[in-house]
């Protein structure tokens, strides 16, 4: 079956230190997002892709950064973690049609 | 631009009793709605999508929405809660670009 998958799930990095969180999907869908999630906030965009070699900011792009060299991966890079970025890391895909995105499990990270 | 409001951050209702969790939307353009389940410490699980067909629509669990334009609205309904149904719950919007913008989260509490 088709999924998507995030690794790690769990992750406790050090203030400044640079951090990848990976994304793989295997619905070969063009679209890839990532979301980060705070109490009282619900879900917010960070970065997404419509397809390979294109990136995007969204709302709270500050401090990250995402590649996308293929159709199955998004990873998402913290470049110098900051205790802001302590949260729920979630990855998300959707085919062309957009309708509908089928979401991981996330990844909850810890920068102390 | 698409934007959610979910009214109300915590509902608490009794077992057997009505559960009603109110959304509204704002969007430029005609929209795609949404509402996810997250129970604790999991991912995102579509309960139901609104994509311009029936206004009224069925999802999981028994959950229910019904779109009112002239409402901007979006309330997702329940004739019976269940202990199983204490959650969190989020109304997301998208538009063409595919993006999805979530509400803040309301969350479900079921008495006995």
């Amino acid at each position: 079956d088709a999924e998507i998958t995030q690794s790690p799930r769990h992750k406790i990095t050090e203030t400044g230190r640079q951090v990848t969180l990976a994304c793989h999907q295997t619905w070969n869908h063009n679209n890839m997002f990532w979301y980060r999630q705070d109490l009282g906030h619900g879900l917010r965009l960070i970065h997404y892709s419509y397809g390979v070699q294109d990136t995007n900011k969204g709302e709270v792009s500050d401090g990250y950064s995402v590649s996308r060299s293929n159709t199955e991966d998004l990873p998402l890079t913290l470049e110098s973690a900051a205790s802001s970025q302590t949260s729920v890391y979630f990855c998300a895909s959707s085919d062309g049609t957009g309708v509908e995105q089928y979401f991981g499990p996330g990844t909850r990270l810890t920068v102390t | 631009a698409q934007s959610v409001t979910q009214l109300g951050s915590h509902v608490s209702v009794s077992e057997g009793a009505l559960v009603l969790l109110r959304c509204n939307y704002s969007s430029s353009v005609p929209p795609y709605l949404f509402w996810y389940v997250q129970y604790p410490n999991q991912g995102l699980q579509l309960l139901l999508k609104y994509t311009s067909a029936a206004t009224l629509v069925k999802g999981i669990n028994g959950f229910e929405a019904e779109f009112k334009k002239s409402e901007t609205s979006f309330h997702l309904t329940k004739p019976s809660a269940h202990m199983s149904d204490a959650a969190e719950y989020f109304c997301a919007v998208t538009g063409n670009d595919y993006k999805l913008s979530f509400g803040a989260g309301t969350t479900v509490t079921v008495r006995a």
